[in-house]
């Protein structure tokens, strides 16, 4: 069982909204990633930190921010939803080593109306 | 650079039928290869995985073999059930990384 937790599950928020989408792994792993996955299923890497204050960009461009002041919580804000930031945020962690695998939380799905 | 390119879907399957979901790299090394699975309002679950060439990853009923002269890793099932409808990603992580590289996904639809 895969220890990564995300909340909320699902979120209906209005236009200019903050919000933050909480990420906690109870497995000790130093690298945590945020990818946002789009209805056509594809996921694009907006986030990644190895570790505490380590904060890195993604492959795509997003305007949300992370923290990592503790290593089991990286949570993802937005200072102003807008409804182009709809969609299923997916929050992830991995150890070290090679051929290590990922584990995903369940996801959070954001409607910015 | 690192890139994973994957077999366009959705593919629908009659229950046990024998299921291909085909999938390329493109990477410098030797890079680990994953399948991860997605059920519905699920997040992503390793399905299994090969670290270098010639290692086959099983589980559930699916294998799929590492590849480095055709550089691919082809998941396959021999008889696929109902109950395996998700969408199923490929990926690497490069040599010496951590990162993982996804395909675009493939949606598999199992009908009885």
């Amino acid at each position: 069982e895969a220890d990564i937790y995300q909340t909320p599950r699902y979120l209906v928020i209005g236009t200019g909204k903050k919000i933050t989408l909480e990420c906690s792994q109870t497995m000790g792993h130093d690298k945590m990633y945020w990818y946002q996955q789009d209805p056509g299923m594809e996921l694009h890497l907006i986030h990644y930190s190895y570790g505490v204050n380590s904060t890195e960009k993604g492959d795509l461009s997003s305007e949300s921010t992370v923290s990592r002041i503790r290593t089991e919580h990286f949570p993802l804000t937005l200072e102003s939803a807008r409804p182009s930031h709809t969609s299923q945020y997916l929050c992830a962690s991995s150890g070290t080593g090679r051929g290590t695998e990922a584990f995903f939380g369940q996801g959070t799905r954001l409607t910015v109306v | 650079g690192n890139s994973v390119t994957q077999m366009e879907g959705p593919v629908t399957l009659s229950e046990e039928a024998f299921l291909t979901i085909n999938c390329t790299y493109t990477a410098t090394g030797y890079p680990s290869l994953f399948w991860y699975v997605q059920y519905p309002g699920e997040g992503l679950q390793l399905l299994l995985k090969a670290t270098k060439a010639d290692d086959k990853g099983s589980n559930k009923g699916f294998e799929a073999t590492y590849r480095k002269e055709t550089t691919s890793f082809h998941l396959e099932k021999g008889s696929v059930q109902v109950s395996d409808s998700a969408v199923y990603f490929c990926a690497l992580t490069p040599t010496g990384a951590n990162n993982l590289f996804f395909g675009t996904g493939t949606r598999l639809t199992v009908i009885p």
